[in-house]
Parts: C-alpha cells; structure tokens; sequence
C-alpha cells in the first residue's frame, strides 16, 4: 500500500469542535471496514466498523460513513476532546480473506 | 477487562544478535495475528495462526524470522540475526471467531525494537 513514511498528514481542531478524518481504499472487493486509533506508544484500539451493506453507522461521538462509488470512508468525531489527540488508521478486508490492511495514519491533533 | 499481554515493552539489542517476543492473547481467542509496525505507517501483517496452525505467513521474512504457538495460546515470534531495518514496534493482535473476520481484533501494547 502507499506510505507516506514519517510523514503522516496531520488534522488540527479546535476542542469542541466536530473532526472528519477521510481514507480512501481501492479494492471494490472489500467488504469490511475498522476505524482504529493508536495513541502515542500504545497498540491501536477499536473504535467502530462498517459492513459494505452499509453507508452509516453511529456510535458514541463517532460515525463512519461508507461511500462504495467513490471508494471513501470516513470517520466523524463530534465535540472533539483532547483525548482524542491519536492517530487514526483505516483497515479493509477483501471479502473472502481473514485478514485487514491498514491504510495510512492521520494524526489528530485537538488545540485546546 | 481481558488484554492482550506482551512482552518485553522494550528492546534494544546489536544487529546479528537474537531477539524474542512473546504474546498472550486474551483467554479464549482462536485467531492471533503479528504484525510489524514501522514509525509514521500502518501495521503490516507478518503471521496469522488459527489456534496452532499458521494461515498465513506470507509476509513474513522466513530467512531470519520465525514464529510458533505450539499449544495454541500464547505465541513467540522470532529474530535471528537482527538488522538494522528491524527497528520498529511489533504488535501482538487476538480475534475471538475463526471463520468471522468481522470480529474485533484487539491489540496489545506492542513491543518497541530498536537494532543498533
């Protein structure tokens, strides 16, 4: 997959603001979707899913949204908070395979 | 709540030298993943085992790394020799269901290797 090394983008938000961070995957095959964020130091941790036959899904201040068309997801956050501050990863399954694939990493960055 | 254990946190070790991490996954969980992470990228799969069994090691540098869960429970992957290029965290992951991969992997603290 593409990487961008050291060099991760980086989204700024003020505190209390709502924060959209964006990936997009180019397999038309996958079918399953993870938002993951990874604090500094520490192994990523869940935070919500997506199934293909879906295009929302809601959880607590989070909400992922599945475009298949333009092969697009996303993930909202709203009242962001400083504990927020990670980075966020991607990963996709192809259907059929047990596995995931992370896509790159957008750190957060919440300015109180 | 049940964790995913490994261990150590920290290595720091000279290239050509051996190195091993271990991982405890939570109680009960069939499926355990190890992946490579390097500085600014997304975790890479290196092995996946199903119980005792790996399902898929093809990104796995078999000519120095080596990886077992003899009893299907807690794991060890291998470094022998360490080269520099090996610096990076290795993270342990666990999955309860065997055949649903729509089925949280939970990740464990890692293991921060640094080759000198």
């Amino acid at each position: 997959g593409e990487s961008v090394g050291l060099h991760l983008p980086t989204l700024s938000v003020q505190e209390g603001d709502n924060s959209i961070i964006n990936c997009a995957y180019s397999n038309s095959a996958s079918d399953y979707f993870i938002w993951y964020k990874q604090e500094s130091g520490k192994g990523p941790q869940f935070i919500i899913d997506i199934r293909s036959n879906m295009d929302k899904r809601q959880g607590q201040r989070v909400t992922v949204l599945l475009n298949k068309t333009v092969k697009h997801l996303s993930l909202q956050i709203a009242a962001t908070q400083p504990g927020d501050s990670a980075v966020y990863f991607c990963a996709e399954n192809i259907e059929g395979y047990q596995k995931v694939t992370f896509g790159t990493g957008t750190k957060l960055q919440v300015i109180p | 709540e049940a964790e995913v254990a490994q261990s150590p946190r920290y290595k720091i070790t000279e290239k050509s030298q051996a190195v091993a991490f271990w991982c405890d996954p939570i109680s009960g969980h069939a499926t355990l993943y190890w992946y490579r992470q390097i500085l600014g990228q997304g975790p890479e799969l290196l092995v996946q085992f199903q119980d005792e069994s790996v399902v898929d090691d093809s990104q796995l540098p078999k000519d120095r790394f080596s990886a077992e869960r003899l009893k299907g429970v807690d794991s060890t992957l291998k470094i022998q020799p360490a080269e520099l290029g090996d610096s990076a965290m290795y993270l342990c992951a666990s999955r309860l269901n065997r055949d649903r991969v729509a089925d949280t992997q939970y990740f464990g603290p890692g293991t921060r290797l640094t080759v000198l």
